[in-house]
């Protein structure tokens, strides 16, 4: 069966501190990995795109990373700031027939002053 | 110069009652999608329109039935409210997906339902 498992469930930082959010999947066979940052009462927007062949990727103090081996995924955010509380979305992909992505349950953080 | 847009934001009903929630996108996609995400924040999907033509029907009640008039429309209608259709409801839309690759998607504001 095809999952995505984000962890943690929840964090908490202060502002100008660094975080990292992890993503496992058992979705196979794979065809991309997306992150999408949701702020509360608004919808998800997409942060990144990785590919089997790309292993980082990033977007301003977003960083991403892909172990297709592993099949884990890592977003990291650099110096954070208050605008990056909300929930972060991993979304893998399916290439063999399916149009159905498949969602993780997000990680929400907190960015503290 | 709004993307995807949902109305209404807000809609509060009693059991029992139809609704629809309108959807439309202003970005030349040729799919969209109708979400439903609880109240553990999970996204799940529901349906998924290419062209006017439906392409993703996951397993929902048969109380609810998307339409679409024209590819930037899908409309969402639900007979027979009930309490666990609670949720907020997610319009989205993107270039047609292939077997082999999903594109990104471009989410509306999501509209808010409240079953009484």
């Amino acid at each position: 069966k095809n999952q995505v498992e984000q962890s943690p469930q929840s964090l908490i930082i202060l502002e100008g501190k660094n975080c990292t959010l992890q993503c496992n999947y058992t979705v196979s066979p794979f065809s991309n990995l997306r992150w999408y940052k949701q702020d509360t009462g608004r919808g998800p927007v997409s942060l990144t795109i990785m590919t089997f062949s790309e292993n980082t990727k990033s977007n301003g103090r977003y960083t991403a990373t892909l172990d297709a081996d592993t099949k884990q995924s890592s977003l990291h955010i650099t110096a954070s700031q208050l605008s990056d509380s909300a929930s972060y979305i991993c979304v893998v992909s399916h290439s063999g027939g399916s149009y159905i992505p498949t969602f993780g349950r997000g990680t929400s953080l907190i960015v503290h002053p | 110069d709004t993307a995807v847009s949902q109305t209404p934001k807000y809609l509060v009903t009693q059991m029992g009652n139809d609704k629809s929630i309108k959807c439309e996108q202003n970005l030349g996609h040729d799919t969209m999608y109708w979400y439903k995400q609880d109240s553990k924040k999970f996204l799940k999907i529901m349906f998924s329109y290419n062209n006017k033509e439906l392409i993703i029907n996951e397993t929902v009640p048969n109380r609810f039935s998307p339409k679409s008039p024209d590819k930037a429309h899908l409309n969402l209608h639900i007979n027979s409210l009930e309490l666990g259709d609670s949720a907020v409801y997610f319009c989205a839309s993107s270039h047609p997906p292939t077997p082999t690759y999903q594109e990104t998607q471009y989410f509306g504001p999501g509209t808010r339902l409240l079953v009484l």
